[in-house]
């Protein structure tokens, strides 16, 4: 019961470029979502959240955007760099009940020169 | 900046032994988690814990599993008796308040 998805396992975006990476959830529960990239050997990094009372967060070159009636949320990097190259974790919690986080199975960025 | 340390980086044990996954979380955080990630697959919960005792665990934390807080840096996981299908990356995460987590570098577990 995978509540979390990520149905792209990757993406390969030229440098400069926008990257689109997409997450999709069941749970209509879910009210906080977070993006966390990881390089080989590293844990999750923080990137980005949101907070389901909006429909955009934007932090430099990074901006999320929730849709909360199609249950999907994006994350946009513009303009991609090649130090962006990293597996991205779509995240999702319900504050009500805890603060586990249920994970996308991630999506691998790779940004060419 | 702080940052959550995990060690060992690399545990090989065979099966049926116990091992312990030690994390260092962030020294002002309150809430600390387990999660673990099976080789291609995604990162799962495996527990949380908070006001030193656990506020929620997943299925997967079942008998043969354990946390503990034992001197007020430290968290570690336990596992009593090691399955194959223990074999995992088991990173740490901890959060001040709970929103963010942030996440160590993960012990890779090896069962043999």
């Amino acid at each position: 019961d995978q509540q979390v998805k990520q149905n792209s396992p990757s993406l390969s975006v030229q440098e400069g470029r926008i990257s689109i990476l997409n997450c999709d959830y069941t749970n209509s529960m879910f009210d906080y979502f977070l993006w966390y990239k990881k390089y080989p050997a590293e844990g999750p990094t923080f990137l980005i959240s949101i907070s389901s009372i909006k429909d955009k967060n934007e932090d430099g070159r990074f901006t999320v955007f929730l849709n909360k009636s199609a249950k999907h949320l994006s994350l946009h990097i513009v303009p991609s760099q090649p130090g962006d190259s990293a597996v991205y974790f779509c995240a999702a919690s319900d504050e009500n009940t805890g603060n586990q986080f249920y994970f996308g199975t991630g999506t691998s960025l790779t940004v060419i020169p | 900046e702080p940052e959550v340390t995990q060690t060992p980086s690399h545990q090989v044990t065979q099966m049926g032994q116990e091992v312990i996954l030690r994390c260092v979380p962030i020294s002002n955080h309150l809430y600390f988690y387990w999660y673990r990630q099976i080789l291609g697959q995604k990162v799962e919960f495996l527990v949380s814990f908070y006001n030193n005792e656990i506020s929620e665990k997943s299925e997967i934390f079942d008998d043969q599993f354990s946390v503990e807080r034992p001197d007020g840096s430290n968290f570690t996981l336990k596992i009593r008796s090691t399955k194959l299908e223990d074999s995992a990356m088991y990173f740490c995460a901890s959060a001040l308040t709970g929103d963010e987590q942030y996440f160590g570098p993960g012990t890779r577990l090896t069962v043999t």
